[in-house]
């Protein structure tokens, strides 16, 4: 079981720059989300769905989009890299919203630069 | 906004020692959950309390949620290098559009052999 699969690992962007991060889970999770992790920040979160089709805003939305075209998928889009996005990022799942309790299972993150 | 504070932020002990964190919030949780989190890797669920009051152990930890569902602790008993990591509480409320868990903003602890 691979579980939440996030790619890249690692990626340095010129400020402006546009580009996809790849979350994907093999468990048949309704619930996905994205969080950033900064220091003293802890973890905020960006965007989530609770179905395929379906997603909503987090608490910084703001400068990345979203999309839920299947269950495996969600990818987290930056329109438009600024140095602000510079983070570590992670994708978690759960298997639904209002089964929350049974927690998230987190992929191993996504660290970005952005300069 | 619902927040959870942690104490304390950093700790720092030798190995056999015990230790207790704190995670605290003025709101009620329906549930509130603890991760670990180890350089480079994402958060791993370690237990989910849900009534308050209620203990639960895993090995050399013992989690507590309380009464009013308003704080949680994790005890450490005999912490080993092995423990080191950020430790995390979220908390979770069902019911209405709340759909996501509040993080805590952590407490990352050192172990010394």
């Amino acid at each position: 079981n691979a579980g939440v699969t996030q790619t890249p690992k690692f990626q340095v962007l010129k400020t402006g720059q546009s580009m996809t991060l790849q979350c994907a889970q093999d468990m048949n999770h309704e619930y996905m989300s994205w969080y950033r992790q900064d220091p003293g920040m802890g973890l905020r979160l960006i965007h989530y769905s609770v179905g395929a089709g379906i997603t909503d805003q987090g608490e910084v939305p703001n400068g990345y989009n979203v999309s839920r075209s299947t269950t495996e998928d969600f990818p987290l889009r930056l329109l438009s890299a600024a140095p602000s996005q510079t983070s570590v990022y992670f994708c978690a799942s759960s298997f639904s919203w209002d089964r929350l309790n049974y927690g998230y299972t987190f992929g191993s993150g996504t660290r970005l630069t952005v300069v | 906004t619902q927040l959870l504070e942690q104490s304390p932020q950093f700790l720092s002990i030798q190995e056999g020692e015990n230790l207790t964190v704190y995670c605290n919030s003025s709101s009620v949780f329906s549930s509130l959950q603890w991760y670990r989190q180890e350089p480079g890797e994402g958060p791993v669920l370690l237990v989910t309390v849900v009534t308050g009051g209620e203990v639960k152990k895993l090995k050399r930890l013992t989690f507590q949620f309380g009464d009013a569902r308003k704080d949680s602790s994790l005890h450490i008993t005999a912490a080993q290098p092995g423990d080191t990591g950020l430790y995390l509480c979220a908390g979770h409320n069902s019911g209405g559009s709340n759909y996501k868990l509040t993080f805590g903003k952590g407490t990352l602890l050192t172990v010394n052999p």
